[in-house]
């Protein structure tokens, strides 16, 4: 049983470049949540989505899309990279209104040079 | 600010005693309550949930305890294991279930043998 994966595991871009990021959820799962950890801190809320939709969205700029596929899977797209979007980027899922439990994935490293 | 934050950055103990970590929390509406440890590298791994109908629960050598008088959560390990060792955050969720996470900041659990 397969568990969250998220590719890729590093990324390096600059100022100004967009970035697409992947998460493919559990098996079983429906629902994507994307979280951004900075360095040293907690992860932060960007946006969550279910049968292909945003359903609930944090305090995150409109840079910050995304898409969900009809097997579940994924894509957090960033637009015009900023420095301070150097982050760990984490993908959670769950079975949406089902469980309590999100299982996050490992995580992609971008970096913004 | 943030509406979940923990009092500790740092917290050493000695291997084989308990670790108590603790967590404040704003929100009153807050319906649930997750702990989250994280390795290096890792993404968050889920420890233990508690609703906010119940102040105690248990699992494996984990007890979570939920004060919502002074809205404060706490994490206790028995019997610490090197093992232990990674950066605990508690996380609250106002709605209940598998919703957007708000993350505190973590505290680092360090093992001294």
């Amino acid at each position: 049983d397969a568990g969250v994966t998220q590719s890729p595991t590093h990324l390096i871009k600059t100022r100004g470049q967009q970035v697409t990021l992947r998460c493919s959820p559990k098996s079983g799962h429906d629902t994507v949540s994307w979280y951004q950890q900075a360095l040293g801190q907690g992860p932060q809320f960007i946006f969550q989505y279910y049968e292909e939709e945003e359903r609930q969205r944090g305090n995150f700029p409109d840079r910050f899309s995304g898409h969900q596929f009809p097997n579940y899977s994924s894509e957090l797209n960033v637009n015009a990279l900023l420095l301070g979007d150097s982050a760990l980027y984490l993908c959670a899922s769950s079975r949406y209104r089902r469980d309590n439990e999100q299982f996050f994935g490992p995580g992609t490293r971008l970096t913004v040079l | 600010g943030e509406s979940v934050g923990l009092h500790l950055p740092t917290l050493s103990v000695q291997e084989g005693d308990n670790s108590i970590i603790n967590c404040a929390y704003s929100n009153s509406a807050s319906d649930y309550f997750i702990w989250y440890k994280q390795e290096s590298g890792k993404g968050p791994q889920f420890i233990i949930d508690i609703r906010s109908n119940m102040d105690k629960r248990q699992g494996q050598r984990v007890t979570v305890l939920l004060n919502k008088t002074v809205k404060h959560l706490s994490l206790q390990i028995a019997a610490t294991q090197p093992g232990d060792s990674a950066v605990y955050f508690c996380a609250e969720n106002p709605r209940g279930g598998a919703d957007g996470l708000t993350f505190g900041k973590g505290t680092h659990l360090i093992i001294q043998p």
